[in-house]
């Protein structure tokens, strides 16, 4: 079955990186974007950026532009998300989500997230 | 305007129907897709491009869209769908995805 399993918990201190892995299986990895998404205890979900299948691009919303980098291995079909200068603030669930779209007949477009990752939680204390 | 948003919270009583909405200018030109997600557990897709349920979520569960409004409704409400549930869409803009709030749905 379509899988996708992240690496564990971290504990970083401000200032430090913070490198999550997403492992997929059961699909061709290469076929896919993939995206991250991440949620602070108690808040909503807030959409972090996607690398594309050969994952030679990368698209980041501006507030993470800088201190974010998304790899990919496609030799052992595993993505990463790499955070740098951690703060308080970045203390969350980290999830990653395999994109998948379609354009109807109508040319009317749509993509959605399917399947997750379990979470990987990342605290940052000092 | 690139936010999508969802009043807070809803309730609903057992066995009746429910809808959780979502607004959003992006919405005029991109379908919503609408996640449940039950405490401490990763986001479950529920409805995708506008109206189409993933293969074991119940038909209980419907989408639809109207102008700038997409719609999650549940019809005959069970103790298991109460959850927060978010919609997403793609930003107008670029190929930038946002999604609203959230909606605690509590079922009495």
């Amino acid at each position: 079955q379509v899988q996708l399993v992240q690496s564990g918990a971290e504990v970083k201190k401000p200032g430090a990186s913070v490198k999550v892995s997403c492992k997929a299986s059961g699909y061709t990895f290469t076929n896919y974007y993939m995206h991250w998404v991440r949620q602070a205890p108690g808040q909503g979900l807030e959409w972090m950026g996607f690398i594309n299948p050969s994952g030679n691009s990368r698209g980041y919303p501006q507030k993470f532009q800088g201190r974010l980098t998304m790899t990919r291995d496609t030799s052992t079909n595993t993505d990463y998300m790499e955070l740098s200068s951690l703060t308080s603030e970045d203390t969350a669930v980290y999830y990653c989500a395999r994109d998948n779209s379609v354009v109807d007949n109508n040319g009317n477009a749509g993509w959605w997230f399917d399947p997750w990752g379990q979470g990987t939680l990342v605290t940052v204390s000092s | 305007s690139s936010e999508l948003t969802q009043d807070p919270a809803v309730s609903v009583a057992l066995g009746q129907t429910v809808r959780i909405t979502c607004q959003g200018d992006s919405l005029r030109k991109f379908y919503a897709s609408w996640y449940q997600q039950k405490p401490g557990q990763a986001p479950l897709l529920v409805i995708y491009a506008k109206d189409n349920r993933p293969s074991g979520i119940p038909d209980r569960f419907s989408g639809s869209s109207s102008g700038n409004t997409a719609s999650l409704t549940i019809t005959g409400a069970q103790a298991e769908d109460e959850a927060d549930y978010y919609c997403k869409s793609r930003v107008s803009s670029a190929y930038h995805w946002v999604f609203g709030g959230g909606t605690k749905l509590t079922v009495l």
